[in-house]
């Protein structure tokens, strides 16, 4: 199968134990921001958003935090559950001029949840 | 409501052979996208495409080439493919700015 995990980051958590994924940006305008999972085998699956007025937006058991001072962007997951083990990425955009919604990724965060 | 879905899953190529991926959307959306996974690179954006008709050059276009005669449809063409097109390819709609890419499971493209 896909490699999709050579030198990325790793977090590995206890099931139940709340996660936190944290993402740098480097794009000052960039003011939508998006994370994304991905299973083995799978495309990216859409989590939740955020754009650049708000710092914190809510799901269901995911809370995403932006701090737009130090372009740091993170992902809560709370009760952490085996079928939550995935790729996370984040993404950000610019809509500003011609952006057309593109994104530009991260290189992603290996989750690993323990029974 | 099948979303985004991408054909073929797997192909194998020799070197210099030429392939179309294929991709279709269900969602009525403007935009759609062909990016490239490689491991430890994320994903990059080879072409884009924001209407029926249009397309432009993303990131990484060289030695792709595209096409969207429809709304639903969005082509990737290989014209003489090499080793170093090996990779997984993704394609990804969505309606407008600020809205959520949607993405297919993928094309697995190796290339001998």
């Amino acid at each position: 199968g896909e490699s999709v995990g050579l030198h990325l980051p790793t977090l590995s958590v206890q099931e139940g134990d709340n996660s936190i994924i944290n993402c740098a940006y480097s794009n000052s305008a960039s003011d939508y921001f998006i994370w994304y999972k991905q299973e083995s085998g799978k495309g990216p699956q859409f989590i939740i958003d955020i754009r650049s007025n708000m710092d914190k937006r809510q799901g269901q058991r995911v809370t995403v935090l932006l701090n737009k001072t130090v372009k740091h962007l993170s992902l809560q997951i709370a009760a952490t559950q085996p079928g939550d083990s995935a790729v996370y990425f984040c993404a950000e955009n610019n809509a500003g001029g011609t952006s057309y919604g593109k994104l530009t990724f991260g290189q992603g965060t290996i989750l690993t949840v323990h029974p | 409501n099948a979303g985004v879905t991408q054909t073929p899953k797997f192909r194998v190529l020799k070197t210099g052979q030429s392939m179309t991926l294929l991709c279709a959307q269900d969602m009525n959306h403007e935009y759609m996208y062909w990016y490239r996974q490689d491991p430890g690179m994320g994903l990059r954006l080879i072409h884009y495409s924001v209407g029926e008709g249009t397309t432009a050059k993303g990131e990484v276009p060289d030695g792709y080439n595209v096409s969207r005669l429809k709304k639903q449809n969005f082509l990737l063409g290989l014209e003489s493919a090499a080793p170093s097109q090996t990779s997984v390819y993704f394609c990804a709609s969505s309606g407008r700015d600020q809205q959520p890419q949607h993405f297919g499971d993928g094309t697995r493209l190796s290339i001998l």
